[in-house]
C-alpha cells in the first residue's frame, strides 16, 4: 500500500532563516505531488504541484519554492522566512492518471518567531 | 475556481445518521465532487468522491443531485470519531479548492 511521509512534524524558526520541508511517497510511481498551506481555522491553499521530476507549477507567488529531485520526493524551501510564512504545511499525492483523490501527509506545523 | 458552499457547523447525536450538505451551483460537466475530513493537527483524510451517480463506500455515501448543483455526504451512524471538519471540493485536473468546510460535532 502507498504511504506518505512528511517531516518534521513541528518546526520553530526565526525570521530570515532558511527552510526545507521534505515529503516522500512510497508504494507508487510517478505520482502527482502537492504542497498546501493552512492558516489557523481556514481551508487549504495550494502552493505548488508537480506532475513529474523537475516539473513544478506555482499557484501563488510568494517567498517559497518547491523542487522534485526524485520521482517520489517533494521539497518545500525558502531562503529567508517571513512572519507570514507561519502555518500548517501539508504534502499530498495522487495517482498521475484519472480523477483520483489526493492523499495527505500528517503535516508540519511551522512557527516563525 | 469552482466554489462550494457549506454550513459552518453542524451537530449530530452519536449513532444517528448525519447529512452534510454542499452547494456547488457553478459546477462544470467535468468537475468531480470530493469529500475530505480533517481532525485537529492532522492532514485531511479522503472520504468519498463521485461525478454523477450516487456512491457508497465503507466510510460514507455520497448523494449527488440530478442537476449536480448540490450534493450530500451521508454518515449512516455517527460516532465520536466522526467529529471533524468536512470539506466538499470540486476537482478537475490539478485544481482542488478547499473552502473552510463544515465543523461536525458529535454528541454522546
Amino acid at each position: 500500500s502507498q504511504t506518505i511521509h512528511q517531516w518534521p512534524a513541528t518546526l520553530v524558526q526565526p525570521v530570515g532563516s532558511p527552510l526545507s520541508l521534505e515529503c516522500t511517497v512510497e508504494g507508487t510511481s510517478n505520482p502527482n505531488l502537492y504542497w498546501y498551506r493552512q492558516a489557523a481555522g481556514r481551508g487549504l491553499q495550494l502552493l505548488f504541484y508537480s506532475v513529474g521530476i523537475g516539473q513544478i507549477s506555482s499557484e501563488v507567488p510568494q517567498n517559497l519554492s518547491a523542487s522534485r529531485p526524485q520521482d517520489r520526493q517533494f521539497i518545500l524551501s525558502s531562503k529567508k522566512l517571513l512572519l507570514s510564512d507561519s502555518g500548517f504545511y501539508l504534502c499530498a499525492w495522487r495517482e498521475g492518471r484519472g480523477n483520483q483523490p489526493q492523499h495527505f501527509g500528517d503535516g508540519t506545523r511551522l512557527s516563525i518567531l | 475556481d469552482a466554489k462550494t458552499t457549506q454550513p459552518n457547523s453542524m451537530e449530530s447525536n452519536e449513532e444517528e445518521p448525519v447529512h452534510l450538505p454542499c452547494n456547488h451551483s457553478t459546477i462544470s460537466g467535468t468537475d468531480y465532487i470530493h469529500w475530505y475530513r480533517q481532525l485537529p493537527s492532522q492532514g485531511p483524510e479522503y472520504v468519498i468522491h463521485g461525478l454523477t451517480s450516487n456512491v457508497n463506500n465503507r466510510m460514507a455515501s455520497l448523494a449527488i443531485a440530478e442537476d449536480r448543483k448540490s450534493s450530500t455526504l451521508i454518515l449512516h451512524r455517527a460516532t465520536l470519531r466522526d467529529a471533524a471538519v468536512y470539506y466538499c471540493i470540486l476537482a478537475y485536473g490539478q485544481n482542488f479548492v478547499f473552502g473552510p468546510g463544515t465543523r461536525l460535532s458529535v454528541l454522546p
